[in-house]
């Protein structure tokens, strides 16, 4: 699976969006790119995936760049329930296909 | 959302005992499951991929004969630590997916081993 590079950890405000970067710039075709997040000592959320289209959902959004090398995760009205660990993995669609985990960004929600 | 059950949340046992973990998908038949471990303040790391059916496939360093993985069968997955000892002390969790779908994560186990 590509890696993937992220900010370690950033700030934003309660109510403001959070744009959260990743770039992967080793994609292959056939790989989507995911977004989960982890609270503090649960399991990993599911957010959102995408192959090349701007995909939205009632959590985030997510925009795709046209060469699919990076990609941001909006998270549109940010509350302090949304501080967590979140975690951008390229991975393909197959059952078998692993999710790997890099050290992801640490997200602190402040009032 | 598809829902996996971890169980238990936590066990704290003696060195030298085994801990068996368990892992079910409640509404849907998971074709893969995966275990990963989590130490304080790192990542998840991947253990092992497991089919039903079919022997798991540990990744490089999880030793097998310690961490044992039974895919017993569409909706149950268990990791056992045999011979536990302190520095097994981790966050274990389970995930099960399907054919094209994305992964689904169960809530963890937080293991201390004493």
């Amino acid at each position: 699976d590509a890696k993937t590079t992220q900010p370690t950890s950033m700030d934003c405000a309660e109510g403001r969006a959070a744009n959260l970067p990743c770039n992967h710039s080793t994609i292959s075709g056939n790989e989507y790119v995911y977004w989960y997040r982890q609270i503090h000592s649960q399991g990993p959320q599911y957010i959102i995936h995408g192959l090349k289209n701007n995909e939205t959902n009632e959590m985030a959004s997510l925009i795709i760049t046209e060469d699919r090398k990076s990609s941001t995760l909006i998270l549109p009205h940010a509350t302090l329930r949304d501080t967590a660990v979140y975690y951008c993995i390229v991975r393909g669609r197959a059952a078998g296909n692993k999710l790997t985990f890099g050290g992801g960004t640490r997200v602190l929600v402040k009032p | 959302g598809a829902v996996v059950s971890q169980h238990p949340s936590w066990v704290i046992c003696k060195s030298g005992t085994s801990v068996k973990i368990e892992c079910r998908s409640l509404d849907f038949q998971a074709t893969t499951m995966f275990w990963y471990r989590q130490f304080p303040k790192q990542s998840l790391m991947l253990m092992a991929t497991s089919n039903e059916g079919s022997k798991a496939t540990y990744e490089q360093g999880v030793e097998k004969d310690k961490f044992l993985i039974n895919h017993a069968s569409l909706t149950l997955s268990t990791l056992t630590v045999t011979s536990a000892h302190p520095e097994d002390s981790s966050f274990y969790i389970c995930s099960a997916t399907r054919e094209n779908e994305k992964l689904f994560f169960g809530s963890g186990t937080q293991l201390s081993v004493l």
